[in-house]
């Protein structure tokens, strides 16, 4: 295993529902990423935290909210979503924010919007 | 189990026959690359990655071949196991301004392996 865990695993929510997906990691990284993986489509960069900082948003919708509150823990805060947002989540840590910096992944949540 | 990315490009291959994963990548100013693996109901694992200065990077059992004149890149397995069926993605990046960089994955090839 990466060292990289998100938790739930599986998610089933509501477009009315507020709910959040949680990505630790433990591997002393500083930099941190949300991907989006759909059926038919490479992975989706969504955000990207350096040092705790946000330092790209690739023009998420804001029903999708993140949180960095430091180096080894990092947040998706989901609500009113829509069924087109079914997709499997993945966070993933790098030590900085860097080109060679190899990108670990976690295992995802998948998540199903009825 | 989970299937990633339907209607991917597909290779299937024989126990202990060689495989070769290709990529196309778009972005003539990419300066690294990255081959990923992905198993059913897991995450992206790291395989082998290579800087745009070679052409050419072993691993065990992977070599990774980079041809930037037509903007290649290839993956190849040696010996192919059944534990290698899984998806293959590469990845590019580049710099895309002070110390920023961008990181852009390729759908995939999905890889299966008959015993």
């Amino acid at each position: 295993e990466t060292g990289v865990t998100q938790t739930p695993r599986h998610l089933v929510m509501g477009m009315t529902n507020k709910k959040s997906l949680k990505c630790e990691q433990h591997l002393g990284h500083n930099a941190m990423y949300w991907y989006k993986q759909s059926a038919k489509k490479p992975l989706e960069l969504m955000f990207v935290y350096n040092f705790k900082e946000q330092t790209e948003n690739n023009s998420v919708p804001s029903r999708f909210s993140p949180e960095c509150p430091n180096s080894s823990h990092l947040f998706l805060h989901l609500h009113t979503l829509q069924p087109e947002d079914s997709a499997l989540y993945l966070c993933a840590s790098s030590h900085k924010r860097r080109s060679s910096d190899t990108q670990y992944f976690g295992p995802g949540t998948r998540l199903t919007v009825l | 189990g989970e299937s990633v990315g339907l209607h991917l490009p597909t290779l299937s291959v024989q126990e202990g026959d060689n495989s070769i994963i290709n990529c196309a990548y778009s972005n003539s100013a990419s300066d690294y690359f990255i081959w990923y693996k992905q198993e059913s109901g897991k995450g992206p694992q790291f395989i082998i990655d290579i800087r745009s200065n070679m052409d050419k990077r072993q691993g065990q059992r992977v070599t990774v071949l980079l041809n930037k004149t037509v903007k290649h890149l290839s993956l190849q397995i040696a010996a192919t196991q059944p534990g290698d069926s899984a998806v293959y993605f590469c990845a590019e990046s580049w710099a895309s301004g002070g110390s920023n960089y961008k990181l852009t994955f390729g759908k995939g090839t999905l890889l299966t392996v008959n015993p």
